[in-house]
């Protein structure tokens, strides 16, 4: 069974500071990995995906995604953080196994940049 | 803009009724997908449809069924309401089905709430 965890509710960070949002998966084949991002009263907007290939994956608004096999992590970062980057952030599994395209989202971490 | 539509924006009702909220993919997607956002449940997958037919099933609910037209759009019916069933309701499409790693998109939302 697929599975993926956001360990933190809230993450604050200062404007102008890298941001780093944690996110680990387990699935039994390969991991296709995503990161959606979702404002107030709007629908998620995809980020970025994992799904074979380089670690370090671009994205959209500068967002970067490291996928690592060992740790089985996707952590999101951002090297300088912008006030209007704070949203609510899913990271996302799909088992590269199943048939189906049944997506697993994590609970969220809602990301405050500080001014 | 995502591309994906969804109807009502909004939507209040009384327990014990019926509703169904409409979606239309974006131009060219095949697979509509559903989900329930609710602040205690987090964002959970309810049901897939691919070109019609049902593709995968998550945790929905006896009282609620779906659909998907021959012009692609799906209505997601909710019957027999309870107050607990008070949540944002999404709808996202994406390309394909059948295990590809395309990402999904999704529309803005129906906000229900069962008085």
């Amino acid at each position: 069974a697929q599975s993926v965890a956001q360990p933190e509710d809230q993450v604050n960070v200062a404007e102008g500071n890298p941001l780093t949002v944690k996110c680990t998966y387990s699935v039994s084949g390969n991991p296709y990995l995503f990161w959606y991002v979702q404002y107030p009263n709007r629908g998620l907007q995809f980020l970025l995906k994992y799904i074979t290939g380089d670690n370090l994956v671009k994205g959209s608004y500068g967002f970067e995604a490291e996928f690592n096999k060992s740790q089985t992590s996707f952590h999101l970062k951002k090297p300088s953080a912008l006030v209007s980057d704070s949203a609510l952030y899913f990271c996302a599994v799909r088992d590269g196994m199943n048939r189906d395209d049944k997506i697993i989202f994590g609970k969220g971490t809602r990301l405050h940049i500080l001014p | 803009d995502s591309g994906v539509t969804q109807t009502p924006k909004h939507l209040i009702t009384a327990t014990g009724q019926r509703v169904t909220l409409r979606c239309s993919p974006r131009s060219g997607d095949l697979s509509v997908y559903w989900y329930q956002q609710s602040l205690d449940q987090g964002l959970q997958f309810l049901i897939q449809y691919y070109n019609g037919e049902e593709r995968a099933k998550g945790n929905i609910l006896e009282r609620f069924s779906a659909q998907q037209f021959p012009d692609l759009h799906s209505e997601l019916n909710l019957s027999s309401l309870e107050l607990g069933d008070s949540a944002l309701y999404f709808c996202a499409s994406s390309v394909a089905g059948g295990g590809s790693s395309y990402e999904q998109y999704f529309g803005p939302g129906t906000r229900l709430t069962v008085t």
